[in-house]
């Protein structure tokens, strides 16, 4: 899987957009980009993945650049509940979906 | 269904001894994946299941770790003769080949003394 790069912390306002960038220029045609956050204690959960296009759900939007060598997460409304580490993690999906390859994230820290 | 369930939550034991986890994947759920995560460091793939077949090891998985997943359902994880390095927050996955995201239980605390 190819690597992904992203900010070590990052702090947002509540009620603000967090806008969590990452990395991954060795992107391969076949991979996805993936999005998982793990709260305090818990265990990783999924937010949202994209191959090129576009993607939004109740939870983010995903952005990728148009030669998909980078991405954004974003948190249109982030909470004190999204406080987390942010795992942004490229994947070929299919029979290799699920070994995921984890990085050390974001840690987005919002503030009231 | 109530999700990925994981026991025991939490263990402490003294190095040397063997110790057993056992995670309770969604049901329906074909693919089961065990992780390791330490502290400040993201979660590490250590195996996966597709039903009762374990189809990838790492090699972060010595010969003191065993993994089984009899009948497809359940899986244990078992570390012999523990050890300190292996003290660690041991995750499992589950997910489906229709579904495009893996389901992670809470995970058991090791602490080995």
């Amino acid at each position: 899987d190819a690597k992904t790069t992203q900010p070590t912390s990052m702090d947002c306002a509540e009620g603000r957009a967090a806008n969590l960038p990452c990395n991954h220029s060795t992107i391969s045609g076949n991979e996805y980009v993936y999005w998982y956050r793990q709260i305090h204690s818990q265990g990783p959960q999924y937010i949202i993945h994209g191959l090129k296009n576009n993607e939004t759900n109740e939870m983010a939007s995903l952005i990728i650049t148009e030669d998909r060598k980078s991405s954004t997460l974003i948190l249109p409304h982030a909470t004190l509940r999204d406080t987390a580490v942010y795992y942004c993690i490229v994947n070929a999906g299919g029979t290799s979906y699920g070994k995921l390859t984890f990085g050390q994230g974001t840690i987005l820290t919002v503030h009231p | 269904d109530t999700g990925v369930s994981q026991d025991p939550r939490h263990k402490i034991t003294k190095r040397g001894q063997n110790v057993t986890f056992r995670c309770d994947p969604i049901s329906e759920h074909n693919r089961l994946y065990w992780y390791r995560q330490t502290l400040g460091q993201g979660p590490e793939f250590l195996t996966y299941f597709q039903n009762e077949a374990q189809l990838e090891k790492s090699r972060l998985l010595s010969d003191r770790f065993s993994a089984e997943r009899p009948k497809g359902s359940f899986s244990t994880l078992e570390i012999q003769r523990t050890e300190q390095g292996d003290s660690a927050m041991y995750l499992c996955a589950s997910s489906s080949r229709d579904y495009t995201e893996a389901f992670f239980g809470q995970g058991t605390r090791l602490t080995v003394v």
